[in-house]
């Protein structure tokens, strides 16, 4: 079954500290690996996009990792500030015959705090 | 880069009533749309997919005598939600695919609209 799981849930971290969140999929046949940040009432917004081929891709204060063997991706955000605070939902675009489908994650719950 | 709006941002109506959400795109042609329904802390579920001059492609377990999609140009997609009732409050998010993209999976999503029902 095409699923992809997010951790942690949620998330509470100090203004200025850094975090990582997890997703692990199983997702195949693999196309890319996206990251989107959603503020509180308001659609997605790409972060990132990685294909098979690419291990890390960087877009400002975030970092991707993605280890297509193990199927695992990662954000890493540095030295978060309060805008951070939103929740991130990792998408793997499925590929087949069909066409294409997104897969999304539940998504962490990220709070930056003062 | 795509831009992609909602309308109404959020909307709140009575039990059995019918509520129209709107989405454009602005300045690209969209030659698919979604439409997705997001509950609170849980994923974007994709409810339907239409392509621009065609019927809408429901996925399973949604009534598409319920929500009806009508993608009547390349740059607008609307939503109907009939006879609604509480249970069918929720974030409503649209998404589109532009001419053009190369790249598998690209979508841009709407901001999004917050339906309650009463």
């Amino acid at each position: 079954k095409n699923q992809v799981e997010q951790s942690p849930q949620s998330l509470i971290i100090l203004e200025g500290k850094n975090c990582t969140l997890q997703c692990n999929y199983t997702v195949s046949p693999f196309s890319n690996l996206r990251w989107y940040k959603q503020d509180t009432g308001r659609g997605p917004v790409s972060l990132t996009i990685m294909t098979f081929s690419e291990n890390t891709k960087s877009n400002g204060r975030y970092t991707a990792t993605l280890d297509a063997d193990t199927k695992q991706s990662s954000l890493h955000i540095t030295a978060s500030q309060l805008s951070d605070s939103a929740s991130y939902i990792c998408v793997v675009t499925l590929a087949n015959q069909a066409g294409t489908a997104l897969i999304f994650g539940k998504g962490t719950t990220l709070s930056v705090s003062s | 880069g795509a831009v992609v709006s909602q309308h109404p941002s959020w909307v709140i109506c009575k039990s059995g009533t019918s509520v129209k959400i709107e989405c454009r795109s602005l300045d690209f042609q969209a030659t698919t749309m979604f439409w997705y329904r997001q509950f609170p802390k849980q994923s974007l579920m994709l409810m339907a997919t239409s392509n621009e001059g065609s019927k809408a492609t429901y996925e399973q377990g949604v009534e598409k005598d319920k929500f009806l999609i009508n993608h009547a140009s390349l740059t607008l997609s609307t939503l109907t939600v009939t006879s609604a009732h509480p249970e069918d409050s929720s974030f409503y998010i649209c998404s589109a695919r532009f001419r053009g993209t190369s790249v598998p999976g690209t979508q841009y999503f709407g901001p999004g609209t917050r339906l309650t029902v009463l």
